[in-house]
């Protein structure tokens, strides 16, 4: 199994601001992927991590909102940008070795609630 | 249309006894792949168990086991012996074969999970 970490594991922060969320996997991985939880629902897909051009992102997010940075391919960073309470979510990040499809790793997520 | 469906919000268990968490999905797809995350109140979503539309077998993982039943479309994760220490949200997952570029044909989509309380 890969070994992701992510930080900050939580974080309170007020409106208006904004949050980088950093991913750093133990080896390299062709895709990374950044998932939001509200609180109470399901995992959804907020943009797919390609290392070495922008991120592909899903129906309802977008990169002003969201931008994401993919430097290697060991590490990317998610930013919640100009932050409302809304944003409140865990914010979840996860990898797939495309040679081993069959297995879907995430990190340990950040809790984060916009104040 | 939701993709993935589970029809319990909770479920109980007592100890020791197995348990049965529905999950049903949607797909044109022929290749396709589904999965059960176990998330605890601690928030991180742990992989239990992975289901290739293609297995003849059905998978197993310890005290796991995925219940395919590929014509009803249904993907049922039984866990045997319920210990305390399950008892967290379970979620079960859809790969599917997506046209899509940029690694996009690797996204999971989720139901919308299931409690499930082990009782002492």
């Amino acid at each position: 199994s890969a070994v992701i970490s992510q930080k900050p594991s939580r974080d309170i922060c007020q409106r208006g601001t904004s949050l980088t969320i950093q991913c750093q996997v133990d080896s390299q991985v062709t895709m990374m992927f950044w998932y939001r939880q509200q609180p109470g629902q399901s995992l959804t897909l907020i943009a797919t991590a390609n290392q070495g051009s922008e991120a592909t992102y899903e129906s309802g997010f977008v990169i002003d909102k969201f931008p994401i940075s993919r430097p290697n391919l060991t590490f990317s960073t998610l930013t919640v940008s100009n932050m409302s309470p809304e944003d409140s979510s865990i914010y979840l990040c996860s990898v797939v070795r495309q040679q081993m499809n069959t297995e879907a790793f995430f990190g340990q997520g950040t809790r984060l609630t916009v104040v | 249309a939701q993709k993935i469906t589970q029809t319990q919000p909770g479920m109980f268990v007592q100890e020791k006894e197995a348990v049965t968490l529905d999950c049903t999905y949607d797909t044109s797809d022929q290749s396709y792949g589904l999965f059960w995350y176990k998330q605890p109140s601690s928030g991180e979503m742990i992989f239990l168990i992975y289901q290739g539309s293609y297995d003849e077998q059905n998978a197993t993982e310890g005290r796991y086991s995925l219940n395919f039943q590929k014509a009803r479309k249904s993907a049922n994760l039984v866990i045997s012996a319920s210990q305390l220490g399950d008892s967290a949200m379970y979620f079960c997952a859809m790969r599917e074969a997506t046209r899509g570029s940029g690694g996009s044909n690797y996204k999971l989509t989720f139901g919308k999970g299931t409690l499930l309380t082990v009782n002492p």
